[in-house]
């Protein structure tokens, strides 16, 4: 009931393409969603994040959508750039507590 | 955002040594700090979490006398990998919850590499 199920593992994506990544929950005492960004040989950087009352946030190329009903969450970049070539994992930080759950991540390809 | 420092960047030790890694929050107070391990190409695991002045909580499977954690200010908690052993060996990485804040930042991590 605690894990965060990510999809797909790698995705390669043409230049200027829309990259779509999703994450699946079943904690309904979840209550905070964010998406980061690894580089290799570097700790995740928060990208963008978003609460369950809320159904998208958008930050530049960046968009969430988010899914209450269907447990769902996605991270969309717009035109996709070679330097969005990274791994990418969604969380899910647990209400109530510090705890965050990390999704399995995706490994992003973006073709130049 | 907020900065979490993590140093060193990475580490080469013999076998039997033991080894500190360093995660300190540098424009906020961080009461509480996480200690995460990732293996190449998979998932961070949570193996503790550091709270200012208590003792750290450890995840089940995570040996607390092999993984020292000291939280002893609120802008820094330290991480060592004692007796280390090759199998030690991985991507250490810390973040930390700033006060009021529920963001998580993460350090730059650790690459450990134990021979």
């Amino acid at each position: 009931q605690q894990q965060v199920k990510q999809s797909p593992q790698s995705l390669i994506v043409q230049k200027g393409g829309i990259s779509i990544i999703n994450c699946a929950y079943e904690n309904t005492a979840f209550d905070y969603f964010p998406w980061y960004q690894q580089f290799p040989g570097k700790g995740p950087a928060l990208l963008i994040a978003i609460r369950p009352d809320v159904s998208e946030k958008k930050e530049g190329r960046f968009t969430i959508s988010f899914n209450k009903s269907a447990k769902q969450f996605s991270l969309h970049i717009m035109d996709s750039q070679p330097g969005d070539s990274a791994t990418y994992f969604c969380a899910s930080k647990v209400g109530g507590t510090y705890k965050y759950i990390f999704g399995t991540g995706t490994r992003l390809k973006v073709l130049a | 955002g907020a900065v979490v420092s993590q140093h060193p960047s990475w580490v080469i030790c013999k076998s039997g040594t033991s080894v500190k890694i360093e995660c300190r929050s540098l424009d906020f107070q961080a009461t509480t700090m996480f200690w995460y391990r990732q293996f190449p190409k998979q998932s961070l695991m949570l193996m503790a979490t550091s709270n200012e002045g208590s003792k750290a909580t450890y995840e089940q499977g995570v040996e607390k006398d092999k993984f020292l954690i000291n939280h002893a200010s609120l802008t820094l908690s330290t991480l060592t990998v004692t007796s280390a052993h090759p199998e030690d060996s991985s991507f250490y990485i810390c973040s930390a919850w700033g006060q009021g804040n529920e963001k998580l930042f993460f350090g730059s991590g650790t690459q450990l590499s134990v021979l």
